[in-house]
């Protein structure tokens, strides 16, 4: 069946640092991929999405390039900030539509 | 932000009691769904709405029912609480055009005890 992993988390990084969170899937045909994000106390909300293979994502400064021939959806920003501390999850949509598989959520932390 | 809103927002409950968990819309969005989230693994689809009195099973529904008799609410309900049901639940919602899109709510933190 469909899966997501991501990296384990915490990351801790400090201000202005590069961020990579790491996401790779298991999925038949041409799923939809996406990155949400949660901060402390707070429900879901979606941050990028690509619907299809060499599309990129981006939002808020963070960019994910949906890459079929790694089965990847890497979430990259350039200079993260104390607001960007969440938990990110990474998920995946399939052909069948409206259900979605998460990863396991990465918590980012980020120190002034 | 989507009008979406969960009740309670906290419950503690013992086990062997049964709990309702509501989920309220204002967007008048046809999918509505229910995910759990516990610590390392994410959010798991519990049970999801493609219209009133239409539902269908996620993949972690056992122990759970729902119902939707009206758009815009969305009732999970535990029929007998179990400690293994301690989780933080989430409502989403989404249109029926644009089904890959989903909003959630703030989440409903149920503890059984």
């Amino acid at each position: 069946g469909n899966s997501v992993t991501q990296m384990e988390g915490p990351v801790t990084l400090s201000e202005e640092a590069f961020l990579t969170i790491n996401c790779t899937y298991t999925a038949t045909g041409y799923p939809s991929l996406f990155w949400y994000v949660q901060y402390p106390g707070e429900g879901l909300q979606l941050l990028l999405k690509a619907t299809k293979a060499d599309d990129k994502g981006s939002n808020k400064g963070f960019e994910a390039t949906y890459r079929k021939e790694t089965t990847s959806f890497h979430l990259e920003k350039g200079s993260v900030q104390v607001s960007d501390s969440a938990v990110y999850f990474c998920a995946l949509m399939g052909n069948q539509g409206g259900k979605l598989i998460f990863g396991q959520g990465t918590e980012l932390s980020v120190k002034p | 932000d989507a009008g979406i809103t969960q009740s309670p927002r906290h419950k503690v409950t013992e086990t062997g009691t049964p709990v309702t968990l509501r989920c309220h819309q204002t967007e008048n969005h046809r999918y509505m769904y229910w995910y759990r989230q516990d610590p390392g693994h994410g959010l798991r689809l519990i049970h999801y709405s493609y219209g009133v009195k239409d539902t269908d099973k996620g993949e972690v529904s056992d122990g759970y029912s729902v119902s939707r008799s009206k758009t815009e609410d969305f009732l999970l309900t535990l029929e007998s609480a179990t400690s293994s049901q301690t989780s933080v639940y989430f409502c989403a919602i989404s249109e029926s055009t644009s089904v890959y899109e989903q909003y959630f709510g703030p989440g409903t933190r149920l503890t059984v005890t």
